[in-house]
């Protein structure tokens, strides 16, 4: 079993549009966690740091269940510029150390 | 902000050759850097973990022997690709990290190995 799982998608869904990306972890003592996006043949780069109570950046938010080892991301009033791969990231030992990848989910955005 | 550059960006080589990656920190420390590969469609692998100055810690499956991390200086590490295979054919990035933990990696920009 694959430490981070993610839906590979791909999500086509017009401009304007909702959308919501799930991930499971597997390893409980699982410290951090963040979403990144990677677009084609690039590095990956940060998109947001997800806690437990929840939070928001713009049209971004992450939601993280500890219980249910399960971490969320919803991005609203999809953007053209939104296109890419979304991953879902863990960190085995806290903060920004050791980074564990999930596959990605693709998002595709057309007009 | 801080930047990783990661040299070459593109290399094709042939079977049973060795390849150089570096990885340099251009404005900061990098107590520690780590190691990816990934491969189409796949998730970012973790290889490796180096520290400046200690010896690298690998991840499960990855041959130390094959994959040669040097980190002899707070700017500097390399990836070696020993006698190189056309199944090593990936995408190498590095990112960097200034021991703390608490700001966000730095990535590279990344090595597409084609050996053929």
């Amino acid at each position: 079993r694959k430490e981070v799982e993610q839906d590979p998608g791909p999500f086509n869904v017009p401009e304007g549009a909702t959308v919501a990306f799930n991930c499971t972890y597997s390893n409980s003592a699982s410290q951090s966690f963040f979403w990144y996006r990677q677009d084609c043949r690039k590095e990956p780069k940060l998109l947001m740091s997800v806690y437990s109570s929840g939070n928001e950046d713009g049209r971004f938010t992450a939601q993280l269940n500890r219980a249910s080892q399960y971490i969320s991301l919803l991005i609203r009033d999809s953007k053209l510029s939104d296109s890419a791969t979304y991953l879902c990231v863990v960190s085995r030992s806290g903060g920004y150390n050791k980074l564990i990848f999930g596959a990605g989910t693709r998002l595709a955005v057309h007009p | 902000g801080a930047v990783v550059s990661q040299h070459p960006s593109r290399v094709i080589c042939k079977s049973g050759t060795s390849v150089k990656i570096e990885c340099r920190s251009l404005d900061f420390q990098a107590t520690t850097m780590f190691w990816y590969r990934q491969f189409p469609k796949q998730s970012l692998m973790l290889m490796a973990t180096s520290n400046e100055g200690s010896k690298a810690t690998y991840e499960q499956g990855v041959e130390k022997d094959k994959f040669l991390i040097n980190h002899a200086s707070l700017t500097l590490s390399t990836l070696t690709v020993t006698s190189a295979h056309p199944e090593d054919s990936s995408f190498y990035i590095c990112s960097a990290s200034s021991g703390t933990g608490v700001s966000p990696l730095h990535f590279g920009n990344g090595t597409r190995l084609t050996v053929t």
